[in-house]
C-alpha cells in the first residue's frame, strides 16, 4: 500500500472547521483513501473513504485532489469530542489497513 | 447500530500460557481482521481472513498465532506460549466487501505477566 504523510499535530478552535491534510503521492489507481480516528486507546473509528470523487457523510467531508496525490479531511464544526488521532490510510481492496502515526488533532475550547 | 464485539475486555495471563481472544463480527460481513497496538505505539495489522482462510498476514503473525472461525458468528485469535512482549490491545475488525469500510471492536487488553 502507498505511504501517507500527515502533520504530527494540529490545533483547531471549537466550532470551527478542522482541515486535516494528507499526502499520498505514490497512490495507485485502485487504492482508496480512508480516514479513521482513535480516541485514547479505543478501537479505531471509521470516518470516511473515497477513490477520486469528493465524499461527504454525517461526520465529515473528504476532498481528494484531481491527481489523487493528496487529500483533506474536513470536520465542519469541530467539538471537544473530536480531539483524537486521525489516520489517513490508502488501501487496496480488502487489504489490511496500514496505520501510520497520524495527526493528533486538539480541539481548543 | 451493528457493531463488532470483543471478549474479554481485559485478559491477564502468565508468560508461556495460551490465550484465545474472541470476536463477533458484524453479521453480514465477510472479511475479518486482527490488529494489535502496543501501548504508545501504532496500530499494527496482523492478519486478514476471508472464506475460511487467511488471505493476508504480516510479519508479526508468526507460528505463535492462529485464527479460526469456529462457527457462523465467532472469529478467534489464539496466541500460543505468550511472551511479555505480546502485551497489547488487540482489535478485531470486519468489513462487508472489498473497498468498503472496516469496523473495529473496542479491543481486548492483553497483559502477560
Amino acid at each position: 500500500d502507498a505511504k501517507t504523510t500527515q502533520p504530527t499535530s494540529m490545533d483547531c478552535a471549537e466550532g470551527r472547521a478542522a482541515n486535516l491534510p494528507c499526502n499520498h503521492s505514490t497512490i495507485s489507481g485502485n487504492e482508496y483513501v480512508y480516514w479513521y480516528r482513535q480516541i485514547h486507546s479505543q478501537g479505531p473509528q471509521y470516518i470516511i473513504h473515497g477513490l477520486k470523487n469528493n465524499e461527504t457523510n454525517e461526520m465529515a467531508s473528504l476532498i481528494i485532489t484531481e491527481d489523487r496525490k493528496s487529500s483533506t479531511l474536513i470536520l465542519p464544526h469541530a467539538t471537544l469530542r473530536d480531539t483524537a488521532v486521525y489516520y489517513c490510510i490508502v488501501r487496496r481492496g480488502a487489504d489490511g489497513l496500514t496505520f501510520g502515526k497520524g495527526t493528533h488533532l486538539i480541539i481548543q475550547p | 447500530e451493528p457493531e463488532v464485539t470483543q471478549t474479554p475486555s481485559h485478559q491477564v495471563t502468565q508468560m508461556g500460557q495460551e490465550v484465545i481472544l474472541r470476536c463477533v463480527p458484524i453479521s453480514n460481513h465477510l472479511y475479518f481482521y486482527w490488529y494489535r497496538q502496543i501501548l504508545g505505539q501504532k496500530v499494527e495489522f496482523l492478519v486478514s481472513f476471508y472464506n475460511n482462510e487467511i488471505s493476508e498476514k504480516s510479519e508479526i503473525f508468526d507460528d505463535q498465532f492462529s485464527v479460526e472461525r469456529p462457527d457462523g458468528s465467532n472469529f478467534t485469535l489464539k496466541i500460543r506460549s505468550t511472551k511479555l512482549e505480546d502485551s497489547a490491545m488487540y482489535f478485531c475488525a470486519s468489513s462487508e466487501q472489498p473497498n468498503t469500510e472496516a469496523f473495529f471492536g473496542q479491543g481486548t487488553r492483553l497483559t502477560v505477566v
